[in-house]
Formats: C-alpha cells, sequence, structure tokens
C-alpha cells in the first residue's frame, strides 16, 4: 500500500530559527515529490517538485532533499518568519499519476 | 492570469439533500482533481479527469459521489443523500497534465461543505 508518513506532526519554532521537517514515503513506482504549504483556511500551494534523479530543489527560504535510494524526503525552512506558520504536506506521485498525501506537518512560528 | 476558482465558498446543508459543487479550473489545464479535506486530516484523491480520457473515479468513498467535467473546463462534484460524514473542506486542483509528471498543481480555495 502506498503510504507518505510524515514527521514530527507538529513544531513550534520561534521566529529567525532554522528548522527540518521529515517525509518517508513507500509509494511505487516513484515518479515524483511534492512539498506543499497550507495556510489555515486555504488550499494548499506548492512549493518544490523533485523527480527521481533530483537530489534538492530550493525554493527562497524552502530547501527540499530527496534521498530515493532511502525513501525519504525533507524540507527545510532558513531563517523562519512568522508568515512560514502553516502546515506543509508530502506528496508522493505514482506512475498513473495518483497523488498520496502526508498528514503534514503544522508548523507555528511564534516571536 | 484567474487562478482555480470554486463556489460556493461555503455550503451548509441538511442530512439526506444533494448538494453539487463546482470548480472553474485554469484556462488550458488538462487535468483536473478533486479531494476532499476532512478536519484536521490530510487530503484525500476522488477522482481525477485529464482531457477527454476516462476519469479516474477510484477514490470515490460511495456511490453516492459522483463528478463530471465539462471538456476541458468546468466540473461539479456531486453529492446524493449527503451524510455528516461528509463534512469536510472539498478541494479542486487542475494542472498543465498528469501529477505523473512534475507539473505544478493549483488548488482552489476549497468550498467547506457542512452536513446537518
Amino acid at each position: 500500500k502506498n503510504q507518505v508518513e510524515q514527521s514530527p506532526q507538529s513544531l513550534i519554532i520561534l521566529e529567525g530559527k532554522n528548522c527540518t521537517l521529515q517525509c518517508n514515503y513507500t509509494v511505487s513506482p516513484f515518479s515524483n515529490l511534492r512539498w506543499y504549504k497550507q495556510d489555515t483556511g486555504r488550499g494548499p500551494v506548492s512549493l518544490t517538485i523533485m523527480t527521481f534523479s533530483e537530489n534538492t530543489k530550493s525554493n527562497g527560504r524552502y530547501t527540499a532533499t530527496l534521498d530515493a535510494d532511502t525513501k525519504q524526503s525533507s524540507l527545510h525552512i532558513t531563517a523562519s518568519q512568522l508568515s512560514d506558520s502553516a502546515s506543509y504536506i508530502c506528496v508522493v506521485s505514482a506512475a498513473g499519476n495518483k497523488l498520496t498525501f502526508g498528514g503534514g506537518t503544522r508548523v507555528l512560528v511564534k516571536p | 492570469g484567474a487562478g482555480v476558482s470554486q463556489s460556493p465558498s461555503n455550503k451548509v446543508t441538511e442530512k439526506g439533500k444533494d448538494v453539487e459543487l463546482r470548480c472553474d479550473p485554469i484556462s488550458g489545464h488538462t487535468a483536473l482533481y478533486w479531494y476532499r479535506q476532512r478536519l484536521g486530516q490530510g487530503l484525500e484523491f476522488l477522482i481525477y479527469f485529464q482531457g477527454n480520457s476516462a476519469p479516474d473515479k477510484s477514490g470515490l468513498p460511495s456511490d453516492r459521489f459522483s463528478a463530471e467535467r465539462t471538456g476541458e473546463s468546468v466540473s461539479t462534484l456531486t453529492i446524493q443523500r449527503t451524510q455528516q460524514e461528509d463534512s469536510a473542506v472539498y478541494l479542486c486542483a487542475s494542472s498543465l497534465g498528469g501529477t505523473g509528471n512534475p507539473y505544478e498543481q493549483y488548488f482552489g480555495p476549497g468550498t467547506r461543505l457542512t452536513v446537518t
């Protein structure tokens, strides 16, 4: 069964600090991995999309890594800002255009 | 340009009634997805349309759920005889192609459905 597990479920960080979110998956066959940011009451917004051959991809202060051998990904947030408070969702695409969503990590940035 | 739009933004209905939710994708996007998100939970895939191909309905939870798409434009998700467990936010997303390719997927703001 295709699964995407994220950790931690939630975390609180101080403004200006860095944090790293984890994503482990068992989706096969793998097509690509996506990270989304979802603000409360809004639809998800894409941060990065990585294919099998990509190890790292950045989008501003967000950097995603992918290890296709161990089926792990991480999302690193640098110099966090209050606006980074949101849920971050790891999503893996398998062949056949099926997306498997992780449960998300809820991040709260405090001043 | 305009993003994905959904209507209504909120819908309150009585148990047993039918509801229809609408999604207007980004113009030119051939792929359209419907998802459900229950309070505090992750997204659940419901149905996927790709161009003129037969839709992938494998995520629809019961035969009370159905969806239609007119060509490569508007889509409607219909829930018949609504139940309280149908209460959720229903999200629509569109992209240039299927997510088996690294196409960006753009989400609408969602329709919050409450079944009383």
